[in-house]
Parts: C-alpha cells; structure tokens; sequence
C-alpha cells in the first residue's frame, strides 16, 4: 500500500509570489491534515479536510488556504508568500476523521528568498 | 489553550534504555502519540494510546500514561544507533481532527 505522497519535495519562491503544495493520501484515507514545521514554532495544526469539507482551521492568517478533492487528494495554497512560511509543510492521512491513526507525508520543504 | 512539553534532549549508551517524557494540558485529549522524526524525513507513527489506559506496549516500546498528572512517557528497550531522532509527543483533541505537538525531543544513542 502506497504511503502518503507530497509533492513536491522541494520549493524555492521569491517573497510575494503564491505556491500550491499538494498531497495524496493514502489510499481510502478520507482525512487530509496540513501542519507547518519551523525551528522556532515547531509543529502546528494549519487545517483538516474531510470528504472536500474543511472542519478545522489552526491559527494562521488568510493567506494559508487548502482544498481537498472527491479522490481525497489535497492541496494547500499560500499567497504573498513572505520569508517567514519558510519551512516543512507535513500531511497527514486519516482514514476517517477522529480516526486514531495520522500517517504523515515525507513533507514539502518551502525556501522564500 | 493547549500546550504540550518535552524536554529537549536526551543523550543514552547504545544498549541502555531511554525514557522520553511529555507533560500536556489539556484534560479531554482523546489520544496520546508518539512519532520519530529522522533528518530530512517526515514523521513516523511509532505509537498510541488512549487516553482511559494507562499503558501500552509494543515490542521494544512501552507508552506510560498518568492521566491525573498529565504526563506521558515512552521507553525504548535496548536502544540502538538507529533510534537516534527526534521524538514528538503529541495530543489529539476530543473533536479528533487537530493533533498538538510537543517541541521535540533529540534522543542521541552513543555505541
């Protein structure tokens, strides 16, 4: 069985440009989760898409957007990309929401000079 | 609001046990993780329990929960090179969709 598969691994952006990452979850997996990984914040909850459907949102500002597909692959978007949202971006696969397993990504490493 | 804590370092023998621990906050978590994270990688699920267990284990890991003081633990038997990494504990909200982390733990083993 296939893992969860982010591409793509590795971006470079200039400051206020937009990027689309983009997630596949494993498959069957409803739930697709977004978590932002930096030095300095460490590990935070951006938002969670169940069935196309978001149902919870972290505390980023309104530039952090997603979307999740009828195959339950997901996307986030970023836009006025500015140097700090250089860092890990991790998904996770779920098979339902409330599901106890979150099976992470291999992560998107974001660079904005 | 939530707030999970570890204690940045860890430094043990190849051979020896290593204990890890994680204090958390927030009383009506559902379930209590334990990922490894290895450089340039993503996480990696070692490990959960629920939150009404007290403990778990799973071959050369054993989980230890205490609800009432709110901390948890993970011990590794027999520790190898090979679980030199990053260890994140981590806390699932009782809607389960929204997993907080601790800042990490960098576990070196020494042969």
């Amino acid at each position: 069985k296939a893992g969860v598969t982010q591409t793509p691994r590795y971006l470079i952006k200039t400051r206020g440009q937009q990027v689309t990452l983009s997630c596949s979850p494993i498959s069957g997996h409803r739930s697709v989760s977004w978590y932002q990984q930096t030095p300095g914040q460490g590990l935070q909850f951006l938002f969670e898409y169940f069935s196309e459907t978001q149902r919870n949102k972290g505390n980023f500002p309104g530039r952090f957007s997603g979307r999740q597909f009828s195959n339950s692959r997901s996307e986030m978007n970023v836009s006025t990309l500015e140097l700090g949202d250089s860092a890990l971006y991790l998904c996770a696969s779920s098979p339902a929401t409330g599901n106890t397993e979150a099976f992470f990504g291999q992560g998107t490493r974001l660079t904005v000079v | 609001g939530e707030d999970v804590e570890q204690s940045l370092f860890l430094s043990v023998r190849e051979g020896d046990s290593s204990v890890i621990n994680c204090t958390y906050t927030d009383s009506s978590s559902t379930y209590l993780y334990w990922y490894k994270q290895e450089p340039g990688a993503g996480l990696q699920l070692l490990t959960y329990i629920f939150s009404n267990m007290d403990m778990k284990q799973d071959q050369r890991l054993t989980v230890l929960l205490n609800k009432k003081d709110k901390h948890l633990s993970l011990r590794i038997a027999d520790t190898q090179t090979g679980d030199s990494a990053i260890y994140f504990c981590a806390e699932m909200d009782n809607a389960g969709n929204m997993l907080t982390f601790g800042g990490g733990t960098r576990l070196m083993v020494k042969p």
